[in-house]
């Protein structure tokens, strides 16, 4: 994760359109990898998680894709609803520092249109 | 469980003046973590605990900042004396040892010092 700017990237999606919120990550050693949602006025809510020996997890409509190639990792939301409008940050951690906390990315915006 | 519970949600303060943010975790929860969001810098950590021992506090901006975790079900952050720049949004947030990435995050602390 990076130190944040001032403004968030922000994806403007139509209600029922499918989106792709993308992130790309740094250290080559991390091997967990989160993406977290955030509410206006709420906390960080956990969505979805992938360790660094798959590359595509599935949830309720939303999947995780990992390229470690490239170090980039993606969160598509399968028909968006208003609801899903929040801020979007992928985390990551790497077991080899034994370290538990996670590094939180920028994040990226999401508005749903009706 | 109601979640992680942080209070006060807001607080007003004085430069120079103590403040004391509080964190009650998610009961059986392993760690224990404190966040700090601002729009410059993002979601930063700043220090958390296991089984109420401070493993990592690097994150701790400077000496004015302390914490502490006097037993599994509370913990507390303060900052004295408190500075314009402290100003932010805290967070704490608790997980268990065997999801560390599906860390649970209280609502936060709205801290405003002026």
């Amino acid at each position: 994760g990076e130190s944040v700017g001032l403004h968030l990237p922000t994806l403007s999606v139509q209600e029922g359109d499918n989106s792709i919120i993308n992130c790309a990550y740094s250290n080559s050693a991390s091997d967990y990898f989160i993406w977290y949602k955030q509410e206006s006025g709420k906390g960080p809510q956990f969505i979805i998680d992938i360790r660094s020996n798959m590359d595509k997890r599935q949830g309720q409509r939303v999947t995780v894709l990992l390229n470690k190639t490239v170090k980039h990792l993606s969160l598509q939301i399968a028909a968006t609803q208003p609801g899903d409008s929040a801020v979007y940050f992928c985390a990551e951690n790497s077991k080899d520092t034994g370290r538990r906390a996670l590094t939180f990315g920028s994040g990226t915006r999401l508005q749903v249109q009706p | 469980d109601a979640g992680v519970i942080q209070s006060p949600r807001h607080e007003v303060t004085e430069m120079g003046q103590e403040v004391t943010l509080r964190c009650k975790p998610i009961s059986g929860h392993d760690y224990l973590f404190w966040y700090r969001q601002t729009m410059m810098r993002g979601l930063e950590l700043l220090i958390y605990f296991n089984n109420n021992v401070p493993i990592d506090d690097s994150g701790m901006p400077e000496d004015r900042f302390s914490a502490k975790m006097p037993n599994a079900s509370f913990s507390t952050l303060k900052i004295q004396p408190s500075e314009p720049r402290d100003s932010a949004v805290y967070f704490c947030a608790s997980s268990w040892a065997s999801s560390p990435g599906e860390a649970f995050f209280g609502q936060g602390t709205r801290l405003t010092v002026v």
